[in-house]
């Protein structure tokens, strides 16, 4: 079971390069989301999907796009780098959207993010 | 909107003993799901607990277990026996029944266990 998939492991951007993100699942979740994690404040939603061709924002949204053209994939663009983007970013998925809204999120193993 | 506090940055526990996280939220609902993640070095993100709201009955899960406290919006993680692969972040998080499955977490304290 590979689960939740993330690549890079480690990515170093001078700013105003541009790179995506990648996060594959193969637990046919509906449900796929990106949090990041800086110190002090946990981990907050940038983006979520709730299935294929539908995204929506979360709470740090600006700096970042995303897409769902597939159940598996969900990308995660940074189009112009700043340092502020620097952190640890995390995708996850959950099966079902509201009726099940208590099924556990799956991560993946996260992705360190420098922006110098 | 709901918001998430550990108030603990950090903790540390001697092996074998007791030690007990602190979580507080505030929400204005009345159903949802609360959830203890740890992170160990690898950075991983580990689902220990959950807790449903309208569940009276506390969660346990082997040496963790919580004290949900609905009226006060607290939701404290008990680890009894505490090992050394215990040592890790752990972070808080709250589930909100509505619009789908978006977790809001609190800022995580750093589980230290002393040998």
């Amino acid at each position: 079971n590979a689960g939740v998939t993330q690549t890079p492991k480690f990515q170093v951007l001078k700013t105003g390069q541009s790179m995506t993100l990648q996060c594959a699942q193969d637990m046919n979740h509906e449900y796929m989301s990106w949090y990041r994690q800086d110190p002090g404040m946990g981990l907050r939603l940038i983006h979520y999907s709730v299935g294929a061709g539908i995204t929506d924002q979360g709470e740090v949204p600006n700096g970042y796009n995303v897409s769902r053209s597939t159940t598996e994939d969900f990308p995660l663009r940074l189009l112009s780098a700043a340092p502020s983007q620097t952190s640890v970013y995390f995708c996850a998925s959950s099966a079902g959207t509201d009726g099940l809204f208590g099924s556990p999120l799956h991560f993946g193993n996260g992705t360190r993010l420098t922006v110098t | 909107a709901q918001t998430v506090t550990q108030s603990q940055p950090e903790m540390s526990v001697q092996e074998a003993e007791t030690v007990t996280l602190s979580c507080t939220y505030d929400t204005s609902e009345s159903d949802y799901y609360l959830f203890w993640y740890k992170q160990p070095p690898s950075r991983q993100m580990i689902l220990v607990i959950r807790q449903e709201a309208y569940k009276q009955q506390n969660a346990t899960e082997n040496r963790f277990s919580v004290n949900f406290q609905k009226a006060a919006k607290s939701f404290s993680l008990k680890i009894s026996d505490s090992q050394l692969g215990d040592a890790a972040m752990y972070f808080c998080a709250y589930r909100s029944p509505q619009g789908a499955q978006k977790l809001v977490f609190g800022q995580g304290t750093r589980l230290t266990i002393n040998p």
